[in-house]
């Protein structure tokens, strides 16, 4: 089954410990991307991937990082999660830009 | 910057009602815009996508037309039933500057009473 996966999908932690939240697809998508929603924020972009080795900053990439060494993970990296990082965490893939945005299922992260 | 408008933020509407869902956004040089729902707790699922060059897409009850001019997409739903109830979320991919960025509007949560 053609999927995008996240894992965790719950995860529940402290002020500084770093994590890492994992993003794979099976469909040999180029692009990948991370997005955030906030309630009344909505979801905003917090960095993408045109393709292997090639990664950039969306809206609001302070606090994250993330790696494209293989063509189907995007890991997102939180080294010193903070409180205000508590949020839902989507993955998304697609072919490219023309294409169309295929979403995972969702991380749900508390920074406490 | 490109700022994505969705109205109205809630709707209610009985079982049957065609309705109609709009979608703005400020800078029209975009490559697609692409209409998604989203279920409580859940992902966002791909309902349409419609590239620059066109004019409407349809999917069953759906339609979606864009008017890149006028930085208008509007997504009509035919014959409405209580499983149609979810949040709609309109995303427009445009250049951002630099490659490829997807821009959200804060959705239209539809409720369809029985």
């Amino acid at each position: 089954e053609a999927q995008v996966t996240q894992n965790p999908r719950y995860l529940i932690t402290v002020t500084g410990k770093k994590l890492t939240v994992t993003c794979s697809q099976n469909m040999n998508h180029e692009y990948m991307s991370w997005y955030r929603q906030d309630p009344g924020l909505g979801l905003r972009q917090i960095y993408y991937s045109m393709n292997v080795e090639v990664t950039d900053k969306g809206d609001v990439p302070e606090g994250y990082k993330v790696s494209r060494k293989e063509k189907r993970n995007f890991p997102l990296i939180l080294e010193s999660p903070s409180p205000n990082q508590t949020s839902l965490y989507f993955c998304a893939s697609s072919f490219g830009r023309f294409y169309e945005q295929y979403f995972g299922p969702g991380t749900r992260l508390t920074v406490t | 910057k490109q700022e994505v408008t969705q109205i109205p933020a809630a709707l209610s509407v009985p079982e049957g009602e065609n309705l109609v869902l709009n979608c703005s956004f400020t800078d029209s040089a975009i490559y697609n815009l692409q209409w998604f729902r989203q279920d409580p707790g859940k992902g966002l699922t791909s309902l349409l996508l419609i590239q620059s060059s066109q004019r409407e897409q349809t999917s069953g009850r759906l339609n979606a037309s864009l008017d890149k001019s006028s930085g208008r997409s509007t997504l009509y739903i035919a014959a409405s039933q209580p499983g149609d109830s979810a949040t709609y979320l309109c995303a427009v991919g445009w250049s951002g500057g630099s490659n490829y960025k997807l821009t959200f509007g804060k959705g239209t949560l539809l409720t369809v009473n029985p």
